[in-house]
C-alpha cells in the first residue's frame, strides 16, 4: 500500500518532443505528489509538485497530470532538450508526515 | 541561500566499520530527513528528526541511527557495516515539521569494502 509504481524504467526521445513518465500510487491518503530530477553526482531536485485538489499544475516546459479516481499522476515534459536528460522520480507524501514514497525511477534520454 | 550541504562527500570503509555522516539544512528549515539512495531498492526513507527528536523511522535495521543537534543540524551513523551498506546517503532539510516539501542535499556516497 505504501508502493509507488514508476514507468518507464527508461525512455528516449528526440529533442523538441515530449516526454511522458507515468506513476501509480495504491494508499489514498497521500495527498502530496512532488517530481524530482536527479543529474549524476548530485542528489534529487524538486521539479515540480501538484496535491489531490487540482488536475493539472503547469510550471514551464513542466506540467503534473493527476487522475484522482484512478489514482495515477504523470509528468509531461513539452519541448524536450538534451539538458533534460537525467533521472526523474514521483514521490508521494502525506501532509504531517515527512517521510516521502519514491518511484523506481525512470532514465531519460533526450536525443538531440 | 544557501542549500543543504552534507560532508563529506565520498568515504570508503571497510565491512565492521563504522561511519558518521553530517547533514546541514537549509537555513531557517528545522527538519531534517535521511534516505538511502541504492540501484536495487531506489530511495528508501530511513528516519527523520525535528526538534532534536527522531519523529519517524524508516524499515532500517538498528545499525542504523541519527541525532540531531539544536542548531538543526543532523547526524547519522551506521554501526557495523556490511557490504550491502554502500549507497548514496541522501540528506533532506524541510522548513518546519510536517511540512512534506523537502530538498535534498548531493548526497555522502559510500563505499564497503
Amino acid at each position: 500500500q505504501q508502493q509507488v509504481k514508476q514507468s518507464p524504467q527508461s525512455l528516449i526521445v528526440q529533442k523538441g518532443g515530449i516526454s511522458i513518465i507515468n506513476c501509480a500510487y495504491e494508499n489514498t491518503a497521500f495527498d502530496y505528489f512532488p517530481w524530482y530530477q536527479q543529474f549524476p553526482g548530485k542528489g534529487p531536485a524538486l521539479l515540480i509538485a501538484i496535491r489531490p485538489d487540482v488536475s493539472e499544475k503547469k510550471e514551464g516546459r513542466f506540467t503534473i497530470s493527476f487522475n484522482k479516481s484512478a489514482k495515477q499522476f504523470s509528468l509531461h515534459i513539452m519541448d524536450s532538450q538534451p539538458g533534460d536528460s537525467a533521472t526523474y522520480f514521483c514521490a508521494a507524501g502525506i501532509q504531517g508526515a515527512q517521510k516521502l514514497v519514491f518511484g523506481q525511477g525512470t532514465r531519460l534520454t533526450i536525443n538531440p | 541561500k544557501a542549500g543543504v550541504t552534507q560532508t563529506p562527500r565520498y568515504l570508503i570503509k571497510t565491512r565492521g566499520q563504522q561511519v558518521t555522516l553530517s547533514c546541514s539544512p537549509i537555513s531557517g528549515h528545522r527538519s531534517v530527513s535521511w534516505y538511502q539512495q541504492t540501484p536495487g531498492q531506489g530511495l528508501q526513507f530511513l528516519f527523520e528528526y525535528f526538534s532534536e527528536t527522531q519523529r519517524n523511522k524508516g524499515n532500517f535495521p538498528g545499525r542504523f541511527s541519527g541525532r540531531q543537534f539544536s542548531n538543526s543540524r543532523s547526524e547519522m551513523n551506521v554501526s557495523t557495516l556490511e557490504l550491502g551498506d554502500s549507497a548514496l546517503y541522501l540528506c533532506a532539510s524541510s522548513l518546519d515539521f510536517g511540512v512534506v516539501t523537502q530538498y535534498f542535499g548531493p548526497g555522502t556516497r559510500l563505499t564497503v569494502l
